[in-house]
């Protein structure tokens, strides 16, 4: 089975200072991987995907993340973050030789506190 | 275009109640999921449904069915609600036979608490 590791639960930054989250998954096939956020009180929201072709992945908002497959990581990053990014953060995996059908496997979670 | 709508947006049970959480898509996908999300666990999958016609259970099914009524609705059903299904549902769906990668988009979500 997949599973996929977020190694920041919490993660206090001020801003303009530069952000990197953690992501590690388990699994050796083919993958789609992704970056989704969730504001206070809103539905989860699609930062950024990967499945082939050029293994830095830019998203909207500035963000961006980079698939290093000897690693099995899928880190998020973004130069400069503001008070808005604030938010929770989740990485998933899903396994590509199902077709898409099968559910999202996500990691726990990166709580993420921007000080203005 | 509404994209995926969840009916109710907020539920108080009591132990042992029943109850249906909604969910529809206008975005002619085939398949449809339900989460549920716990704080520090992530999102974890209950049921899918891959198209119309068939459903499957995820990680956590215990003590939740699931209907495809037709392509657009899938439903969840709590039989007898218990306090560990206090957590907060969301419904997603993804078009099938799309090119990868496999992009799922969700409903606003349903806040259940189970008294």
């Amino acid at each position: 089975a997949q599973s996929v590791s977020q190694h920041n639960h919490h993660v206090i930054l001020s801003e303009a200072a530069s952000l990197e989250l953690g992501c590690n998954y388990s699994y050796g096939g083919t993958v789609n991987l992704f970056w989704y956020v969730q504001y206070p009180g809103q539905h989860l929201q699609l930062l950024l995907k990967y499945f082939s072709g050029d293994p830095l992945v830019k998203g909207i908002k500035g963000f961006e993340a980079e698939f290093i497959k000897s690693k099995f990581s899928f880190n998020l990053r973004k130069p400069s973050v503001q008070w808005s990014d604030t938010a929770e953060y989740f990485c998933a995996v899903i396994s590509g030789s199902g077709g898409g059908a099968d559910g999202l496997t996500f990691g726990k979670g990166t709580h993420l506190i921007i000080q203005p | 275009n509404a994209g995926v709508t969840q009916t109710p947006k907020f539920q108080v049970l009591k132990t042992g109640q029943s109850m249906t959480l909604q969910c529809a898509q206008d975005m002619n996908h085939n398949s449809m999921y339900w989460y549920r999300q716990d704080p520090g666990m992530g999102l974890r999958l209950i049921y899918y449904s891959a198209s119309e016609g068939t459903t499957d259970k995820g990680e956590v099914p215990n003590g939740y069915n699931v209907s495809r009524l037709n392509k657009r609705e899938f439903s969840l059903r709590l039989e007898s609600a218990a306090p560990s299904q206090t957590s907060v549902y969301f419904c997603a769906s993804t078009p099938l036979g799309q090119f990868p990668p496999y992009e799922q988009y969700f409903g606003p979500g349903t806040r259940l608490t189970v008294t």
